[in-house]
């Protein structure tokens, strides 16, 4: 039972134009959200996250955008820059809780 | 400053033999996980540590996964008579003080049982 989804397992965009990465979750429990980033051969890393009790979180190119009635969240990068070029992970979890359900990730490739 | 680090990066197995995965974390760090992450799959919780004490190790996914932080810094992830379906990369990831403060990963070790 997957609790976490990524439907899109890859995505493939023009550079300079708005990347938009997709994430559903299924438990009306999770109240924290959150993205990594992973490159090849190495370990996820820290992008932005948002808290259930918003809809908006923005840091700088990055924005993440939340539906609770939907049980869906969106990443959108703008401008998609070569470097974005990577594997997005959603995670979610029980804020007062430390275990992070993630999805199964989507590839983005930026095209110069 | 230093990452989480981990060894090592890559190793390989035969079927039965036991494997010893170790994590160094963040300096300072009490909170330490590790996740077993399948091909194309997103990464799976095995085990939480607040400084040496293994508060929850319901992710283990048999009696065969045995994993250890007697000083409360490294921490060991041992995998008895492994099979092939343990094969996966392992992450640990540590963070500062609560558990619910950012986790900052290593880039993990590739096991491939062959």
């Amino acid at each position: 039972d997957q609790q976490v989804k990524q439907n899109s397992p890859s995505l493939s965009v023009q550079e300079g134009r708005i990347s938009i990465l997709n994430c559903d979750y299924t438990n009306s429990m999770f109240d924290y959200f959150l993205w990594y980033k992973k490159y090849p051969a190495e370990g996820p890393t820290f992008l932005i996250s948002i808290s259930s009790i918003k809809d908006k979180n923005e840091d700088g190119r990055f924005t993440v955008f939340l539906n609770k009635s939907a049980k869906h969240l969106s990443l959108h990068i703008v401008p998609s820059q070569p470097g974005d070029s990577a594997v997005y992970f959603c995670a979610a979890k029980v804020r007062s809780n430390y275990q992070l359900i993630w999805g199964a990730g989507t590839k983005l490739i930026i095209k110069p | 400053g230093a990452g989480v680090s981990q060894s090592p990066r890559y190793k390989v197995a035969k079927r039965g033999q036991d494997v010893a995965l170790r994590c160094d974390p963040i300096s300072g760090h009490v909170s330490l996980f590790w996740y077993q992450q399948a091909l194309g799959q997103g990464p799976e919780f095995l085990t939480y540590f607040q400084n040496e004490a293994q508060l929850d190790k319901s992710g283990l996914p048999s009696d065969r996964f045995f994993a250890e932080r007697p000083e409360g810094s490294v921490s060991t992830l041992k995998i008895q008579r492994t099979q092939q379906e343990d094969s996966a990369v392992y992450l640990c990831a540590s963070s500062y003080s609560s558990s619910t403060d950012t986790q900052y990963f290593g880039p993990g070790t590739r096991l491939t049982v062959l």
